[in-house]
């Protein structure tokens, strides 16, 4: 099972939308509307950010959505914020009954 | 609350095993699955496996059947993850992750999300 593609980095000034793509085949992400999203700060365990594509777990806050086209999911983060900056990881069940990650991208915010 | 708690850190010679362990309170532990989840210094996150704390059935990723064992012991809500045969490479934090929100069909645990972490065990695997 190869990992989700996602860009390396992006970058916004803050109060700005970003959005990160997460690339799969039909076997996953297109397969199956259980995509999640996570938030990594450093040296700290990962956070789950969004599930089943576009849901916020409580406690989440709403700049943060979710969607999905295809074999691309996307995570957009509105009105970015200093404390946003951070790993972002994508997930997906397979048709296998397995998880798989994407590659991770590191948000900054200028 | 729900916390998930892991051992400690460990440092292993090259052909050693590991065994982590993740001991979870604030919930129904048989209620849910639990996945291991593994990060290289300086990488990204690779999913290992899964096993279900109901009736213990598992999944565990390609790459390391063969090497990995996931078990729980429902008596004291604690899950276990044995690596075997370690290399270098296996040098990673580890992390246990609750499956959740809940969602088994068939005795097959589907990965909605992973909603709640352990703190991580480092493991280094060295000579």
């Amino acid at each position: 099972q190869s990992a989700l593609t996602q860009p390396a980095s992006v970058s916004g000034s803050p109060g700005q939308s970003i959005t990160i793509s997460c690339t799969g085949t039909s076997s996953d992400v297109g397969g199956y509307n259980y995509v999640s999203w996570y938030q990594q700060h450093p040296g700290k365990a990962p956070k789950l950010m969004i599930y089943d594509v576009s849901n916020r777990p409580s406690g989440v806050s709403n700049r943060f959505s979710g969607s999905k086209s295809g074999n691309t999911a996307s995570l957009t983060i509105s009105g970015l914020q200093a404390e946003d900056e951070a790993d972002y990881y994508c997930s997906s069940y397979t048709s296998s009954s397995r998880g798989v990650f994407g590659t991770g991208t590191k948000v900054t915010v200028l | 609350q729900v916390q998930l708690v892991q051992s400690g850190a460990e440092v292993k010679k090259p052909g050693a095993s590991v065994k982590v362990s993740c001991k979870a309170s604030g919930y129904t532990f048989t209620s849910y699955g639990i996945s291991w989840v593994r990060q290289a210094p300086g990488q990204g996150l690779e999913w290992m496996g899964w096993i279900s704390a109901y009736n213990g059935n598992t999944n565990y990723a390609q790459k390391l059947q063969g090497r990995v064992t996931m078990t729980t012991d429902t008596s004291t809500s604690t899950a276990y993850m044995e690596l075997r045969s370690l290399r270098s490479d296996d040098t990673a934090v580890y992390y246990c992750a609750r499956v959740g929100p809940d969602l088994t069909i068939f005795g097959v645990v589907i990965i909605r999300g992973f909603d709640y972490w352990g703190q991580g065990t480092l493991v280094t695997v060295s000579s």
